[in-house]
Order: structure tokens, then sequence, then C-alpha cells
């Protein structure tokens, strides 16, 4: 079965610092793959998303994502983070009818 | 906008009582979901739903029930809840199964039980 797995649960960056958060997951073929952001007290919302074409994606907010189908790999970056950019980040791929998501990495921007 | 809403932000049971979580999507999706979340496991599908009054067993489906009578509406039942259902429940929905389509949430419901 397809499994997703986020290699950093925590992640500590001072502002304006680069950003790059990992994702894999387990199988290829046509994949569908996902970022969802949740800010404190919010509901998950879609940062971007890879459907086909060009594999690098770009999001909201700034970020980008970039499939490297050899490597199974859909890493989130963005090059100068921002003490609003603390929150939670789920990857997630579409697998049949549901999306299989990854444990999340928690985020925090120091001011 | 789709709106995803769920009845309660937060909500404290007793544990053996019959617990009800409601979702309601106003953007006409077939499918939609219930997940718990829990730190460090992601979001762990409970059942999900694709066409009203038909609903399919996700990864973690004991100890919960849910209904769909209407298109809009998704409920969750804990038939007699436990202290390790202590968690955050979110509603999702989804237009169809196409891969590239996204999924809305809900605000969550972090539900207790003592």
């Amino acid at each position: 079965a397809q499994s997703v797995s986020q290699h950093n649960h925590h992640v500590i960056l001072s502002e304006a610092a680069s950003l790059e958060l990992g994702c894999n997951y387990s199988y290829g073929g046509t994949v569908n793959l996902f970022w969802y952001v949740q800010y404190p007290g919010q509901h998950l919302q879609l940062l971007l998303k890879y459907f086909s074409g060009d594999p690098l994606v770009k999001g909201i907010k700034g970020f980008e994502a970039e499939f490297i189908k050899s490597k199974f790999s859909f890493n989130l970056r963005k090059p100068s983070v921002q003490w609003s950019d603390t929150a939670e980040y789920f990857c997630a791929v579409n697998s049949n009818y549901q999306l299989i998501w990854g444990a999340g990495t928690k985020l925090i921007i120091k001011p | 906008d789709v709106k995803v809403t769920q009845s309660s932000r937060y909500l404290v049971k007793r544990t053996g009582e019959k617990v009800f979580l409601e979702c309601v999507q106003d953007m006409d999706h077939e499918n939609m979901f219930w997940y718990r979340q829990d730190p460090g496991l992601g979001l762990r599908l409970i059942y999900f739903s694709y066409d009203v009054k038909m609903k399919e067993k996700g990864d973690i489906p004991e100890g919960y029930s849910v209904s769909r009578e209407k298109k809009e509406r998704f409920s969750l039942i804990l038939e007699s809840a436990s202290t390790n259902q202590t968690s955050m429940y979110l509603c999702a929905s989804r237009p169809y199964t196409g891969g590239g389509t996204e999924a809305f949430f809900g605000q969550g419901t972090r539900l207790t039980v003592v």
C-alpha cells in the first residue's frame, strides 16, 4: 500500500532562513501529490498540488515544491520564511479514492 | 468558497456515552471523510462515504460508525466513548475521486473523553 514519509517532525528556523521540508512516497506510477498547511487554530488548507506537467509547482504564500519521480519525493521549499509561516505542514498522495497522509512537520519560526 | 462545517469545536464527554459529531458541506461534493488527528500520527482515516447511504471503512474504524442520509451531511458516531478516543476529529469533502482534486476540511472537533 502507498505510504508517505515526512522526515522531520519538528523544525525550528529563524526568520529569513530558507526552508525545505522532505516528503517521500512509497511507490510510483501516476501520482498526485499535495502539501497542506494547518495554522494554529485554523483548518487544514491546500498549499499546492502536483497533478501533471511541470514538476516544479508554485503555491500560495511563496511556497513551492518539486516532484522528483526518480526519488519518489515531493519536497516543499520557501526561500525566506516569516514568523507567520509557523504551522504544521502535511504531505499527502492520492491513492485510489483517498488521500494518504504523512505524519506532519511542525514548523516554528523564531522572530 | 467551499465550506465544511463541523457542529462543535470542543466537546467533553464521559466514558460510555454515545457521541455524535456532525459535518455539513455546501458544495455538493460526492465524497466525505472523517479523520482523527493525533500528534506524530498525521491524519488517519476512520470512514469515508462516496454517496448517500454509502460508506466504507478506513484504517481505524473500530469503535466508530457513520451515517450519510443526505449528500451534504456526514455524521460520525462513537457508540460508547472511551478515553482512547480523545482526539481531534476532522471532516473533509472532495468533489470526486479524480486524483488531482483537493479535499476541503472543517475546523475540527476536539473531543475529550473523561
